[in-house]
């Protein structure tokens, strides 16, 4: 029972574009979302959060948006850079110490 | 210093032995993690610690140990383990206790159980 969905598992966008990663989520008692990025042979990196009194969160090329009454968060980069190429991870907490994770969205961007 | 440090990154052992993994981060965190990645899987978790106590097991199997010595170091002992149990072991910390925040996660540890 996936809790947390990161229904597509690869994206491919073209550099300076803009990179759209969607997650879906079943728990209505989840309370904040974050994005972690992943390279490969590293552990991932925490890039953004949002707590569900918001319903945007922006930091820089990233944005996540979230809508509660459809249990979906989304990430946005803009404009996708090489760089970002990476596995992005989108993770759900009730407010426990029990971080739920997507299985991961590989996002490759070419130049 | 924003690391948590694992140690070793490869681990190869057979079913009979015992080994141990260990993760150190000296960010003043007081909540530890450990969890499991498989190939094209979400981690998973198995192990929290807050003020060095254990505060979360995941009904993991007996065959992993978790130990915090202090607030700075994290281990999980190994023994007797399955073929299965061949994955990569991420631990990470947080700041926050009481709701799972930003976690700082290490490198990871690749386990291979022959």
């Amino acid at each position: 029972d996936q809790q947390v969905k990161q229904n597509s598992p690869s994206l491919s966008v073209q550099e300076g574009r803009i990179s759209i990663l969607n997650c879906d989520y079943t728990n209505s008692m989840f309370d904040y979302f974050l994005w972690y990025k992943k390279y490969p042979a590293e552990g991932p990196t925490f890039l953004i959060s949002i707590s569900s009194i918001k319903d945007k969160n922006e930091d820089g090329r990233f944005t996540v948006f979230l809508n509660k009454s459809a249990k979906h968060l989304s990430l946005h980069i803009v404009p996708s850079q090489p760089g970002d190429s990476a596995v992005y991870f989108c993770a759900a907490s009730d407010g426990s110490e029990k971080l739920v994770f997507g299985k991961g969205t590989k996002l490759t961007v070419n130049p | 210093d924003t690391e948590v440090t694992q140690t070793p990154k490869h681990l190869v052992m057979g079913m009979t032995n015992k080994k141990s993994l260990k993760c150190e981060q000296h960010m003043g965190h007081r909540a530890m993690y450990w969890y499991k990645q498989k190939a094209k899987k979400p981690p998973e978790l198995m192990f929290v610690y807050s003020y060095e106590k254990l505060s979360i097991n995941e009904s993991v199997p007996s065959r992993f140990s978790p130990e915090c010595p202090n607030s700075s170091l994290l281990n999980l002992h190994l023994h007797a383990l399955q073929p299965e149990d061949s994955a990569l072991y991420l631990c990470a910390s947080s700041q926050v206790y009481g709701g799972a925040g930003e976690l700082f996660f290490g490198e990871g540890s690749r386990l291979t159980v022959l």
